[in-house]
């Protein structure tokens, strides 16, 4: 399976912007990667995705490098509502079926 | 309002016995699928489902067994065979091809004692 990489965890300021990083080097051409963001006890929430050019969405920013190994979400102004833990997801198709496979995440806090 | 409903929230069992979760979406999504997930980790994919009537196990799938009769329902029975029990179960719809992301429900936190 398509494996990604996140730190364990990442403060921010309040309004702030947050660049959570992932890395995935062993990603193939046709991987999408997503990005989820999880509260406790709730189910995750989709944030954003995208295959090869920068996305945009009224939630974030998803930048990705020209050479796809690395992708950043970007939160513009981070609020208290922010505080969760993100996940770095690439969905892969070749043999997966397009299914999601989770890795530990980026648990993310917010200080006002 | 469109969405998936799990159902109950909280769960609790004996030891030994079978219980079943309920899943239900009315978003029309073709594909639906579970997950569980234990304190301090990320999601684990027990079965998935494309297409009425057919499932596929995913990384975790003994001791679990699932059913799709109806595309808006996945119920999962846990059963007596599947070792450690207790952990929070997400359910997650999506359209096939997946270009949109997954809608998950609010889980059902299963305990068993």
């Amino acid at each position: 399976d398509a494996k990604t990489t996140q730190p364990n965890s990442m403060e921010s300021n309040e309004e702030e912007p947050v660049h959570l990083p992932c890395n995935h080097s062993t990603i193939s051409g046709t991987d999408y990667i997503h990005w989820y963001r999880q509260l406790p006890s709730q189910g995750p929430e989709y944030v954003i995705h995208g295959l090869t050019s920068n996305v945009n969405n009224r939630m974030a920013s998803l930048a990705i490098a020209e050479d796809r190994k690395s992708s950043t979400l970007i939160l513009h102004r981070a609020t208290l509502r922010d505080a969760a833990v993100y996940y770095c997801i690439l969905q892969t198709f070749y043999n997966q079926g397009g299914k999601l496979i989770f890795g530990q995440g980026t648990e993310l806090s917010v200080k006002p | 309002d469109g969405g998936i409903t799990q159902s109950p929230k909280y769960l609790f069992r004996k030891e030994g016995q079978n219980v079943t979760l309920s899943c239900e979406q009315n978003l029309n999504h073709d594909a639906m699928y579970w997950y569980r997930q234990d304190p301090g980790q990320g999601l684990r994919l027990i079965y998935y489902s494309q297409i009425v009537n057919d499932f596929q196990k995913g990384d975790i799938a003994e001791g679990y067994s699932v059913s799709r009769e109806k595309k808006e329902s996945f119920p999962l029975t846990v059963t007596s065979a599947q070792k450690n029990p207790t952990a929070f179960y997400l359910c997650a719809s999506s359209n096939l091809p997946v270009n949109y992301g997954y809608t998950f429900g609010s889980g059902t936190r299963l305990t068993v004692v």
